[in-house]
């Protein structure tokens, strides 16, 4: 699977759009990106994926650079209970199936 | 809640000892996996089972075995059981273990060995 590169932590004020962006230089072209997020110890939960349109749901947008390089998580309206670890996977068929690869995510912090 | 349910929430036992850890995926999910977190290690993918047959192996050890059975619950098995063995053990599932579907994780059982 591609590699992404995601910053360690971020901070958000609540009610402000909250952009995460991870790098994922060495994307082929059948590969997806995909979003989870984990709240504390819970177990992680999907927020949105893509192939190379940007892509929105009732969570969050996905903006995906047209060399599909790089993408961008916009949660737009933070609140506290966003306050999470966010991964960011790129997902193609390996030896492992289609298992997540999580990586190292980046720690989003939302504060009052 | 995301319908994939695991028990127990919490284990506690002691180094070589063998646990059984069990997960129900979703109403529908033919595909279930299973993931290990630990501290220094993240969270790991370890099998996949896909309507009773494995279908992918990550970093599992051959201390541990899975199975899924008829009614597509799945049972993780650790035997001989070490410290480093402690950690929080996902169970995910989705409809067909393909590359576009979304998984669903399940709350997780803590283990922790002593």
């Amino acid at each position: 699977d591609a590699k992404t590169t995601q910053p360690t932590s971020m901070d958000c004020a609540e009610g402000r759009a909250a952009n995460l962006p991870c790098n994922h230089s060495t994307i082929s072209g059948n590969e997806y990106v995909y979003w989870y997020r984990q709240i504390h110890s819970q177990g992680p939960q999907y927020i949105i994926h893509g192939l190379k349109n940007n892509e929105t749901n009732e969570m969050a947008s996905l903006i995906i650079t047209e060399d599909r390089k790089s993408s961008t998580l916009i949660l737009p309206h933070a609140t506290l209970r966003d306050t999470a670890v966010y991964y960011c996977i790129v997902s193609a068929n390996s030896n492992s199936g289609y298992a997540l690869n999580f990586g190292k995510g980046t720690s989003l912090l939302v504060t009052p | 809640d995301s319908g994939v349910t695991q028990t127990p929430k919490h284990l506690i036992t002691a180094t070589g000892q063998r646990v059984t850890l069990r997960c129900s995926p979703r109403s529908g999910d033919l595909s279930v996996y299973w993931y290990q977190q630990s501290l220094d290690q993240g969270l790991q993918f370890l099998i996949q089972y896909y309507n009773g047959e494995e279908r992918a192996k990550g970093n599992i050890l051959e201390r541990f075995s899975a199975q899924q059975f008829p009614d597509l619950h799945s049972e993780l098995n650790l035997s001989s059981l070490e410290l480093g063995d402690s950690a929080l053990y996902f169970c995910a599932s989705s409809v067909a273990g393909t590359q576009t579907e979304t998984q669903y994780f399940g709350p997780g059982t803590r283990l922790l060995v002593l």
